[in-house]
């Protein structure tokens, strides 16, 4: 039991799919991150929310779209993605340090989600 | 804009010996410098991490050490072991309203028998 769970753990869809990820913490954290990991670029932040609200978009594709409908759930859905979009889908949870008042808040990540696009 | 470099990309070390990875930061605003792990096919997990009001830290084989004026990080790992083999991620945050997240590309370290 890492703590940060997804589903599903392999996914292989066509570019005209629409599928969505899922991340549940069970830590407590109230801040969830999404990255992506491939060989081009191993830990690449695409979205956090931290307290329910997301403070941070890297400029990512609109063909991905987070949701996060609390503390405990992240979503990242999917539609009409890329053969680059391949990789894997890594999600994070952390103490958000304003809450907390201490800066070294670490991340925990979840096992990912290998997605493959046809 | 705000970078992290890591070298090296790949190192290969003796079983025994010590291996260092070395990260160095742009934003000199970065406040919180954590290290994780990634064994192949698994999650990354936190090693060890430091913040900017301390030098060095230490976790029985494992050490870091920053140099805020170089704006330079060092994972430090002694008397290696086969498990010690995996890819190693640093990263530098800076705390505050815009919250940043930057990570180095990775090393992958070999402990070789």
């Amino acid at each position: 039991e890492t703590g940060v769970t997804q589903t599903p753990r392999h996914l292989v869809m066509g570019m005209t799919n629409k599928k969505s990820l899922k991340c549940e913490q069970h830590l407590g954290h109230n801040a969830m991150y999404w990255y992506k990991q491939s060989a081009k670029k191993p830990l690449e932040l695409m979205f956090v929310y931290s307290l329910e609200e997301r403070v941070e978009n890297n400029s990512v594709p609109s063909r991905f779209s987070p949701e996060c409908p609390n503390s405990s759930h992240l979503f990242l859905h999917l539609h009409t993605l890329q053969p680059e979009d391949s990789a894997l889908y890594l999600c994070a949870s952390s103490q958000d340090w304003r809450r907390s008042g201490a800066c070294d808040q670490p991340q925990h990540f979840g096992d990912g989600t290998r997605l493959s696009i046809l | 804009g705000e970078n992290v470099e890591q070298h090296p990309s790949t190192l290969s070390v003796q079983e025994g010996d010590s291996a260092v990875i070395k990260c160095t930061y742009s934003d000199s605003a970065s406040n919180y410098f954590p290290w994780y792990k990634q064994e192949l096919g698994k999650r990354p997990q936190l090693i060890i991490d430091i913040r900017s009001n301390v030098g060095e830290k230490k976790d029985q084989r494992i050490a870091v050490t920053l140099n805020k004026t170089a704006k330079h990080f060092s994972l430090h790992i002694t008397e290696t072991q086969p498990e010690d083999s995996a890819v190693y991620f640093c990263a530098a945050i800076l705390m505050n309203r815009d919250d940043k997240i930057i990570f180095g590309k990775g090393t992958r370290l070999h402990i070789l028998p």
